[in-house]
């Protein structure tokens, strides 16, 4: 089992381009998250899908869509990028949004919007 | 605003010894306190899951407890070992939504043979 792979590892984008990060995991799990990490910042959660076919948003979605293809892969878009979306990006996943559901991370995606 | 404060920031401590690693937080009431290691460049590991009604939680080595009174929890680490070298992450979600999950800053831990 791979667990929850991204992909890419790293991307350099300029103000205004767009470009989608990719997540997968093969757990069959239910649950799946998308996170950015900034330095001198907890982890905040940008977008969420409970289960297949359903999105939410969390604490910091402004500037970004996500779609949830299939049970497997959840991705997330940016439509036009700016300096401030330069983050480390975490997807994660859960077998069921539960309390005591444990996540698992993938090892994140390094952005640099210039 | 739902606030998670870890201390210290940052500690060192030699290889073998035991340290606790603090976590205060605001959310009330709360479903689920997490601790998880995160190693430099990589994801978080969940390390404890505790709910409202438990106090204590342990995984090998690792030990957290829960004072909901107070609202503080701590993560013991017995006999340290240089693979424990990371940043522990505590993660407080409130009831009645996952989206206001609040995430602590993070106490970067070094051990030092």
């Amino acid at each position: 089992n791979a667990g929850v792979t991204q992909t890419p590892k790293f991307q350099v984008l300029k103000t205004g381009q767009s470009m989608t990060l990719q997540c997968a995991q093969d757990m069959n799990h239910n649950s799946m998250y998308w996170y950015r990490q900034d330095p001198g910042m907890g982890l905040r959660l940008i977008y969420y899908s409970a289960s297949e076919g359903t999105t939410d948003k969390g604490e910091v979605p402004n500037g970004y869509n996500v779609s949830r293809l299939n049970k497997r892969e959840f991705s997330l878009r940016l439509e036009s990028a700016a300096p401030s979306q330069t983050s480390v990006y975490f997807c994660a996943s859960s077998e069921q949004q539960y309390s005591t559901d444990t996540q698992y991370f993938g090892p994140g995606t390094r952005l640099t919007v210039l | 605003k739902n606030q998670v404060e870890q201390s210290p920031q940052s500690l060192i401590i030699l290889e073998g010894k035991n340290c606790t690693l603090q976590c205060n937080y605001t959310v009330s009431p709360f479903s689920n306190l997490r601790w998880y290691k995160q190693d430099t460049g990589r994801g978080p590991v969940s390390l404890t899951i505790m709910t409202f009604s438990e106090n204590t939680k342990s995984n090998g080595r690792y030990t957290a407890t829960l004072d909901a009174d107070t609202k503080q929890s701590s993560l013991h680490i017995t006999a340290s070992q240089l693979s424990d070298s990371a940043s522990y992450i505590c993660v407080v979600s409130p009831f009645g939504g996952y989206q206001k999950v609040t995430f602590g800053t993070g106490t970067k831990l070094q051990v030092i043979p």
